[in-house]
């Protein structure tokens, strides 16, 4: 298993810009989610989703949308970047068996800087 | 929304010393994690704990879950220079929360040799 990849792992963009951040894994895992991390800020929840076709927000939603059209991949898109989304951003993946073994997979980050 | 305070901010210890750190919430959770961050990677989860009162060793590493259920601590014992690293504390809810995890700021650990 390749477990999570993220991709790109850096990015430079200017204000305005759209992209779209590549998160896929390989476990069939039910539930992903995107964070980003600030300094200081540990990593904070911007959306998750508990399965295809369902997504919902989290604690830093805005400039952000995201879809979940299969199992493998979550992207995230940000629609007009700004400099206040520069930061590093981190994909997770978690299987759901309501038991006590969810552990969050995370992938390896993609460092993005607004201009 | 939940908030975790998560201290110290950094710590700066010598090789072989032991290293404390902890987290507390106002809100209760069901399950506490423990994760490590190298340079250039995501977070590793280190330790799990999910009933209130336990205590959960991984090596030298050593967490408990509160009584309370609002905190929780992380101790590392006689400390190795690849012991540095961001270290994460993160809560869970019950119910259908699944998977979403709240953060702690994070701990930055810096070993001297």
């Amino acid at each position: 298993n390749a477990g999570v990849t993220q991709t790109p792992k850096f990015q430079v963009l200017k204000t305005g810009q759209s992209m779209t951040l590549q998160c896929a894994q390989d476990m069939n895992h039910e539930y992903m989610s995107w964070y980003r991390q600030d300094p200081g800020m540990g990593l904070r929840l911007i959306h998750y989703s508990v399965g295809a076709g369902i997504t919902d927000q989290g604690e830093v939603p805005n400039g952000y949308n995201v879809s979940r059209s299969t199992t493998e991949d979550f992207p995230l898109r940000l629609l007009s970047a700004a400099p206040s989304q520069t930061s590093v951003y981190f994909c997770a993946s978690t299987p759901i068996d309501r038991g006590p073994t969810d552990t969050q997979y995370f992938g390896p980050g993609t460092r993005l800087t607004v201009l | 929304g939940q908030q975790l305070n998560q201290s110290p901010q950094s710590m700066f210890i010598q090789e072989g010393e032991d290293v404390s750190m902890n987290c507390t919430s106002s809100s209760i959770f069901n399950t506490w994690l423990w994760y490590k961050q190298d340079p250039g990677e995501g977070p590793v989860l280190l330790i799990a704990l999910y009933k209130a009162g336990e205590l959960t060793s991984n090596g030298r590493l050593t967490a408990q879950f509160g009584i309370t259920r609002k905190d929780s601590f992380l101790n590392i014992s006689a400390s190795i220079p690849s012991d540095v690293g961001i270290y994460f504390c993160a809560g869970k809810g019950g119910g259908t929360s699944y998977g979403k995890l709240t953060f702690g700021q994070g701990t930055i650990l810096t070993v001297h040799p």
